[in-house]
């Protein structure tokens, strides 16, 4: 079956550091792959999207990359936080157009 | 493009009564529909989803949702509300021609004793 990880599950970084949050798919192959915030209020915003290794969408124009180095592999990257960048970050999956997503447990990223 | 649009940003039931979260959508092509919950500090977990057949569809802990094409609507219930259905609920809609799911700005239930 499939699984996803998603890591770590809480991080307090102060402003200017950097980020790197990571997320791994297993049990299928060539996924679609997603990254997802979530702020107090402000519903779930699509931040990145990537359908094949290299290939990254960018949803939102901001603080935030992403890569994806290997085929079940995506990770969110800041060269340096800032305030507004804390949230809650969601990774997904999904396989074909039909499937909804299949999403992580989250990471609450806390800038102070 | 495609849009969704949750009524209510927060619902309280009591115990043993009826759940009902309201969500219309708009679409441009023939839409996939799906109803996600989350629990405090974790993930989404899908409830159910309507991709084609029958409009409606049974999900996981007794909920269900109707498609109806005419409303554009796929409103979820529950028959009886346990405390345990606390949570955030989001719809969401994804066009048969798109990988991207968009999202309701989800409602928070909370069930009275």
């Amino acid at each position: 079956s499939q699984t996803i990880h998603q890591w770590p599950a809480t991080l307090v970084q102060p402003v200017g550091s950097p980020l790197s949050l990571e997320c791994t798919v297993e049990g299928t192959s060539n996924p679609n792959l997603y990254w997802y915030r979530q702020a107090a209020g402000r519903g779930l915003q699509l931040l990145f999207y990537s359908v094949g290794i290299g290939q990254i969408s960018s949803e939102v124009p901001q603080n935030l990359s992403a890569s994806r180095p290997q085929d079940r592999q995506f990770i969110l990257s800041s060269k340096k936080l800032l305030l507004s960048d804390s949230g809650f970050y969601l990774c997904a999956w999904s396989g074909t157009v039909s499937d909804g997503y299949t999403f992580g447990s989250g990471t609450r990223l806390t800038v102070v | 493009a495609q849009s969704v649009t949750q009524l209510g940003s927060h619902v309280s039931v009591s115990e043993g009564a009826l759940v009902l979260l309201r969500c219309n959508y708009s679409s441009s092509v023939p839409p996939y529909l799906f109803w996600y919950v989350q629990y405090p500090n974790q993930g989404l977990q899908l409830l159910l989803k309507y991709t084609t057949g029958a409009t409606l569809v049974k999900g996981i802990n007794g909920f269900e949702a109707e498609f109806k094409k005419s409303e554009t609507s796929f409103h979820l219930t529950k028959p009886s509300a346990h405390m345990s259905d606390a949570a955030e609920y989001f719809c969401a809609v994804r066009p048969s021609n798109d990988y991207k799911l968009s999202f309701g700005a989800g409602t928070t239930v909370t069930v009275r004793a």
